[in-house]
């Protein structure tokens, strides 16, 4: 069955550290990926998204993902947190040509003053 | 402003008693869907719609009906609340235009005593 890991559920850092939350996925056709942010009490918001190209995506609020078709994986990385990070992120998979959106359980990341 | 809007936004209801909770969107999107989000779960979908009159079930069904009269809306159903449906829904809609990106309503919290 299609699946989505996120393998830290919980991350708490100090402020200025860097950040990478790792994503994989099981699904041996091409995909679209993405990270949406949830931050407390509200709705899911986008990050990034990969359709194809340069698998190295840039988005919102200076975050970053790697797509590494071979690892099926999809991290996502921040050079510097702050504490409006503080947040929970989740990984999705989208099977290209189909309606389907796989999500992972999510991280929750605390980023301390 | 392009939005998915949902209401109610919170709910305390008992068990057995009919609810619906709306999902609209001014986007002009085809597809729509309906998610449940549970602490650890992460996200799952519950239903979702690629067009008028066409819908399907997503990997939680179960308790839950759905219709799409009309492109803009996309009504959850809950004919007969149990407490194990107490959970946090999602509506998200999308173009039909592939590849692209979920937009999410701002969430419905459900309470069933």
């Amino acid at each position: 069955a299609q699946s989505v890991s996120q393998h830290n559920h919980h991350v708490i850092l100090s402020e200025a550290a860097s950040l990478e939350l790792g994503c994989n996925y099981s699904y041996g056709g091409t995909v679209n990926l993405f990270w949406y942010v949830q931050y407390p009490g509200q709705h899911l918001q986008l990050l990034l998204k990969y359709f194809s190209g340069d698998p190295l995506v840039k988005g919102i609020k200076g975050f970053e993902a790697e797509f590494i078709k071979s690892k099926f994986s999809f991290n996502l990385r921040k050079p510097s947190v702050q504490w409006s990070d503080t947040a929970e992120y989740f990984c999705a998979v989208n099977p290209s040509g189909t309606y389907k959106y796989i999500f992972g359980t999510g991280t929750r990341l605390k980023v301390l003053a | 402003e392009a939005q998915v809007t949902q209401n109610p936004r919170y709910l305390i209801t008992v068990t057995g008693k009919k609810l619906t909770v709306t999902c609209s969107q001014n986007m002009n999107h085809e597809y729509m869907s309906w998610y449940r989000q549970d602490p650890g779960l992460g996200l799952r979908q519950i239903y979702y719609s690629m067009n008028v009159e066409v819908t399907d079930k997503g990997d939680v069904p179960e308790g839950y009906k759905v219709s799409r009269k009309e492109k803009r809306n996309f009504p959850l159903i809950l004919e007969s609340p149990s407490p194990n449906q107490t959970s946090l829904y999602f509506c998200a809609s999308r173009s039909g235009r592939a590849p692209g990106e979920l937009f999410f309503g701002e969430g419905s919290r459900l309470t069933v005593l």
